[in-house]
């Protein structure tokens, strides 16, 4: 069973389309993540979440919404996408207390 | 300035030697540090971890805090092909958010 998993692993869309990537862990932590990783391999964090609470959202567009319906799934929805937008967004989780991150496989998304 | 700073290289070294990877980061107080190695099209996967000054070794991997200079690295002996990947940097801060480097891109040459 894959631990933390995302859904689709490749969306190619146009501009200005609406997206939703999905994240499920069923590792019962309780802290997820959205992480952006761009062209040049930063790794960026988008969102936290600690017990469907947002803790972080570091100066993400308001484009960028995520949701959170119970402490198993962090969901990300993104409105009138941008070229910008193209990356690799990774979810993951960690159990509070705990310093390892596990990571998704990550979901290519590309914006033409 | 960024939370954690690496050089983005790419590095590359023969196959046998030392590769050695350097990392600086902005929060003094930070507490715990961790390289992650990436394969291409891949996610992250934690390779060291290390919360105390000195030197953590672990198999061919050497992790070395300095916490007065801020600096972490990684050094990987008898360098293989497999070790070919990027490497990231990541720095538990005060706020315990996780901030990754930029990543090292390392390629051993056979």
């Amino acid at each position: 069973d894959t631990a933390v998993s995302q859904t689709p692993k490749y969306l190619v869309t146009q501009m200005g389309n609406d997206k939703s990537i999905k994240c499920e862990q069923n590792l019962g932590h309780d802290t997820m993540y959205w992480y952006k990783q761009d062209s040049k391999k930063f790794l960026k964090i988008m969102f936290s979440y600690n017990n469907k609470e947002l803790i972080i959202n570091e100066t993400v567009p308001n484009r960028f919404s995520p949701k959170s319906p119970d402490k198993a799934h962090l969901n990300l929805h993104i409105n009138s996408l941008e070229l910008g937008d193209s990356a690799v967004y990774f979810c993951a989780s960690r159990q509070q207390g705990a310093n390892t991150i596990y990571f998704g496989e990550g979901s290519w998304l590309t914006v033409v | 300035q960024k939370e954690v700073e690496q050089n983005s290289g790419p590095l590359s070294v023969p196959e046998g030697a030392i590769a050695s990877l350097n990392c600086t980061y902005s929060d003094r107080g930070s507490q715990s540090f961790f390289w992650y190695r990436q394969y291409s099209g891949k996610s992250p996967e934690l390779i060291m971890s290390i919360y105390s000054n000195g030197d953590k070794e672990d198999g061919r991997f050497t992790a070395q805090l300095n916490k007065a200079s801020q600096y972490v690295s990684l050094l990987i002996r008898d360098s293989q092909p497999s070790d070919s990947a990027t490497y990231l940097c990541a720095v538990q801060n005060t706020g315990n958010q996780f901030y990754f480097g930029t990543g090292t891109s390392l390629t051993v040459i056979p």
